[in-house]
């Protein structure tokens, strides 16, 4: 199982410019999760899925979209990216079971995202 | 509002020189606490989570326990290979709509010298 995977791993964006990360996980996990990390931050939940075609809103979800039409991808769209956006995006999964090893999040790998 | 802070922000130590990370928290209701170690360049790997004040946990040289008001983790020994950031994050109850969120602390980076 490759787990939680991300695409791209690293990305320069021009002000003004959109782009989607692509987030996939083989576990068939119910839950998924952006992040962002940033220098003394730590990480801050973006948006998350509780299932397919469903979405909500996290901590810091301005200037993002997503969509989940599969159970086992999660996309992230920048619009209009700026550099305030510049950062570590952390995609994670996790099952619907409440206890035990139904409870932890998985993550990937990162995407570094550079907005110039 | 769910706070999670983690001191110290930085701890170098040297091998086989034993300490302990703090994580500090408020939160209207835990439901867990997880502990993830992070490499740099890599996204954050499972350690431990607990569940009630009074429970610990232990793998290789890492003891992690958990009171009322924060959790410790303990390095025993420590070599090189431990030198990681270390992230504290609790789940709360929320009436069954917490979805699994965690809220982060800052992380405590560990340098463990040779």
């Amino acid at each position: 199982n490759a787990g939680v995977t991300q695409t791209p791993k690293f990305r320069v964006l021009k002000t003004g410019q959109s782009m989607t990360l692509l987030c996939a996980q083989d576990m068939n996990h119910e839950y998924m999760y952006w992040y962002r990390q940033d220098p003394g931050m730590g990480l801050r939940l973006i948006h998350y899925s509780v299932g397919e075609g469903t979405t909500a809103k996290g901590e810091v979800p301005d200037g993002y979209n997503v969509s989940r039409l599969k159970k086992q991808n999660f996309l992230l769209g920048l619009e209009s990216a700026a550099p305030s956006q510049t950062s570590v995006y952390f995609c994670a999964s996790k099952s619907s079971r409440l206890a035990g090893t139904g409870a932890t999040q998985y993550f990937g790998p990162g995407t570094r995202l550079t907005v110039l | 509002e769910d706070q999670v802070t983690q001191s110290p922000e930085a701890l170098r130590l040297q091998e086989g020189e034993s300490s302990s990370l703090n994580c500090s928290y408020t939160v209207s209701g835990l439901r867990g606490l997880f502990w993830y170690r992070q490499d740099p360049g890599k996204g954050p790997e499972f350690l431990f989570t607990l569940y009630s004040a009074g429970e610990e946990k232990e793998k290789e040289r890492l003891k992690a326990t958990l009171t009322k008001k924060e959790s410790f983790l303990h390095i025993t020994a420590p070599k090189p290979e431990d030198s990681a950031t270390y992230l504290c994050a609790v789940q709360v109850h929320a009436g069954g709509t917490s979805y699994g969120k965690l809220t982060f602390g800052q992380g405590t980076i560990l340098t463990v010298h040779p």
